[in-house]
This record gives C-alpha cells, sequence and structure tokens, in this order.
C-alpha cells in the first residue's frame, strides 16, 4: 500500500512568512496527525483529527497556526505568521481508528521548515 | 496524563558491545500499547515494535529484544552485537485512547545510540 505522502520536503522561508504543509495520509485510515519534531526532541503532537474532526489541538499554537481535513483525507497545517522558533520537521501519521486494537502508526517522511 | 520518559539522552558503545535503552511511561489507562521507533540520520521514523499492555512476554527479533515490566511501568530495548547501522535516534512511545474513538501517541525525547566501529 501507497504510505503517507507529504510536501514539501523542504522549505525555507524568512520569519513572518506564511507557510503551508500537505499530507495525504493512507487510504482508509480515518485518523490523522500532525507532530512537530524540533531538532534533538521528540515528535509533539499538534493536532489530531478523526475523519474531518478534531480530536486533540490542545497543543496548537493557535494564534499562528491552522490545520484542516476538509473532506476527511488530505490534510494542510499552516503556519502565519511563521517565527524562528518554528523551524522544525513537520510529520504527518495515519491510522486506523479502532478503540483498543493499538494499529499501527504510519509516519510521512515529513517537512524540514527552516525560518531565518 | 501520558508522560514516556527516555532517561538517557546519548549513549555511545563499542561496535559488537550489548546495549539497553530505557523507557519508562505513565498512564491512567489499563488498555494502552507500547511502541520503539527508530530514526536513522535521514530523518524518517521507522516503526520497529507494538506491544499491548495485556501482553508481558519478551519479544526477541534478531538481535533486538524487549523487556515490558507493567510492575515498574517500563518498557527497555535492548540490541545485542551491536553493529553502526544501528546508529540512531530511538524512541519510546506510548499510545492510549482518547475521546471519540481515537488513540493518541506521545513520544519520549529520544536516545541518541551511536556505535562506534
Amino acid at each position: 500500500e501507497a504510505g503517507v505522502a507529504q510536501s514539501p520536503r523542504y522549505k525555507i522561508i524568512e520569519k513572518r512568512q506564511s507557510v503551508a504543509f500537505w499530507c495525504n495520509p493512507i487510504s482508509g485510515h480515518a485518523t490523522l496527525y500532525w507532530y512537530q519534531q524540533i531538532l534533538g526532541q521528540g515528535p509533539k503532537l499538534l493536532i489530531q483529527f478523526q475523519n474531518n474532526g478534531v480530536v486533540d489541538d490542545s497543543q496548537l499554537p493557535k494564534d499562528r497556526f491552522s490545520a484542516e481535513r476538509l473532506k476527511g483525507v488530505d490534510s494542510t497545517l499552516k503556519i502565519q505568521p511563521a517565527k524562528l522558533e518554528d523551524s522544525a520537521v513537520y510529520l504527518c501519521a495515519s491510522s486506523l481508528a479502532l478503540v483498543g486494537q493499538g494499529y499501527g502508526y504510519t509516519f510521512g517522511s515529513g517537512t524540514r521548515l527552516t525560518v531565518v | 496524563a501520558q508522560k514516556v520518559t527516555q532517561a538517557q539522552t546519548e549513549i555511545s558503545v563499542v561496535e559488537k558491545e550489548d546495549v539497553t535503552l530505557d523507557c519508562v511511561y505513565e498512564t491512567r489507562d489499563t488498555t494502552y500499547y507500547l511502541f520503539w521507533y527508530k530514526q536513522p540520520p535521514s530523518g524518517e521514523l521507522v516503526f520497529l515494535i507494538r506491544r499491548n499492555s495485556f501482553d508481558e512476554q519478551n519479544e526477541i527479533s534478531g538481535r533486538y529484544s524487549w523487556n515490558f515490566q507493567k510492575s515498574t511501568s517500563s518498557f527497555n530495548f535492548t540490541i545485542t552485537a551491536s553493529q553502526v547501522v544501528d546508529s540512531a535516534v530511538y524512541f519510546c512511545a506510548l499510545s492510549e485512547s482518547v475521546i471519540q474513538g481515537a488513540q493518541k501517541l506521545v513520544f519520549g525525547q529520544g536516545t541518541r545510540l551511536t556505535i562506534n566501529p
């Protein structure tokens, strides 16, 4: 099966500019996650979707970050305006959403964002 | 709240040595899942293993083995006869159920493992 697709692979922007990342999960995976991984740290969950609804966005900096998954399939994460501390790898993951089943999570290759 | 602690930030060993990566977790759930991922320099997260909270049997896969102990909330990972290709950052992660039937995956801070020739 095809994996989780993310684009772009790399992005360099100046602070205060805006940027958008795209993710297409594995077909049939109802749950989609966006993680932020700052250099030297573990991935941190930003937002979790179940189909097109938000399950958890408690760690999303909502003053500058937004995400949507309008049709319950692919998703876009936007940062506007970007700050230097947003430099990180943004990882998208998807999983089947069956309670108690613990299906694995499949990660995309990530988008490496550098804010200068 | 879920929490995963990997106390070892960096480990460096000589090739062929055995090495153990520690992982301690906190959760309120009785049903949860534990994972280990490998992140090589290329950056992708590579799935290594998933264990559920009801299965405390140790598991061995080639040179890799995992020791799950609920009594101490630990899920440690051992590499036997390490090789240079094992050099990577290793993450322990915990998944538990959240609202709306979904599961949430929380990562530890990772352990950078360097195998020297």
